[in-house]
C-alpha cells in the first residue's frame, strides 16, 4: 500500500528566508507525486506535480520540488518565503490510471512566517 | 470558469442528527471525488464517481455515509446518524475524463457535538 510521510508538523521561517518541506513516500511502482497548499479559509490548491521526466519540477508561486527515487523523497523548496506563504502544505502520491486517481496524502506541514 | 463549489462551508450538528453535504463540480467534469480530514489526521480518500456511477468507494468509513451523484452532476454526501468522530473537513474534487490531476473545493467543516 502506498503511504506518504511528512516528518515536520510545524515549521517557522523568517520572511525572505529559504524554505524546504520534506516528503517521503512508499509506493511499489513509479509514483505520481503532488504538493498541495491550503491557505486559511481556502481549499487545496495544486502547487506542482511530477509524473516522469525531469526530476526538478517547477510550480506556481515560486515553488519547486525535486524527485529523488533513491531516497523516495519529493521535497518542496522555495528560495525566499513571503508572508503569504503561511499555510499548510500537503504532499500526496497517486496512481497513474486514466480511469481515476486516488491520492494518498501526508499529514501536512504547517508553515508559519515570521516578519 | 467556476471552480468546485461545496456547501455549506460550515455545519454544526448534534450527535444523532443527519447532515447532507453538497458538491458542485466544475461543469463537464466526469470524475468527482470525496475526501475527508479528521482533526489531526491525514486527508483520506472516501470515494470516486465517474459520472453517476461509483467507481471506487473503498474509503467510505461505514454505512452511516451515503454518497450520491444525481445525473452525473452535483453530488451529496449524507451522514446519518452523525457521530462525534465524523467531525472534520470534507473535501470534494473534480476532474475531466482521462485527467491525472484534479481541482479541490474549499471544503465543508463538519462539527458534531
Amino acid at each position: 500500500a502506498q503511504s506518504v510521510t511528512q516528518p515536520d508538523i510545524h515549521i517557522t521561517v523568517s520572511e525572505g528566508a529559504s524554505l524546504e518541506l520534506r516528503c517521503n513516500y512508499s509506493y511499489g511502482a513509479t509514483p505520481y507525486l503532488f504538493w498541495y497548499v491550503q491557505s486559511p479559509g481556502q481549499g487545496l490548491q495544486l502547487l506542482l506535480k511530477y509524473f516522469s521526466g525531469d526530476t526538478l519540477v517547477q510550480g506556481i508561486k515560486g515553488f519547486e520540488a525535486e524527485f529523488k527515487r533513491s531516497q523516495s523523497s519529493f521535497n518542496l523548496r522555495k528560495p525566499s518565503v513571503h508572508w503569504s506563504d503561511a499555510a499548510e502544505y500537503f504532499c500526496a502520491v497517486g496512481t497513474l490510471k486514466a480511469a481515476g486517481n486516488k491520492l494518498t496524502f501526508g499529514g501536512g506541514t504547517r508553515v508559519l512566517v515570521k516578519p | 470558469e467556476a471552480g468546485v463549489t461545496q456547501f455549506p462551508s460550515h455545519s454544526v450538528i448534534e450527535k444523532g442528527q443527519t447532515v447532507t453535504l453538497r458538491c458542485d463540480p466544475i461543469s463537464g467534469h466526469d470524475n468527482l471525488y470525496w475526501y475527508r480530514r479528521v482533526m489531526g489526521k491525514e486527508i483520506k480518500f472516501l470515494l470516486h464517481f465517474v459520472k453517476e456511477s461509483k467507481q471506487d468507494e473503498s474509503g467510505m468509513p461505514n454505512n452511516r455515509f451515503l454518497a450520491e451523484r444525481t445525473g452525473g452532476t452535483y453530488s451529496t454526501l449524507k451522514v446519518q446518524p452523525a457521530e462525534l468522530e465524523d467531525s472534520g473537513v470534507y473535501f470534494c474534487a473534480s476532474s475531466p475524463a482521462g485527467a491525472y490531476g484534479y481541482t479541490f473545493g474549499s471544503g465543508t467543516r463538519l462539527t458534531v457535538v
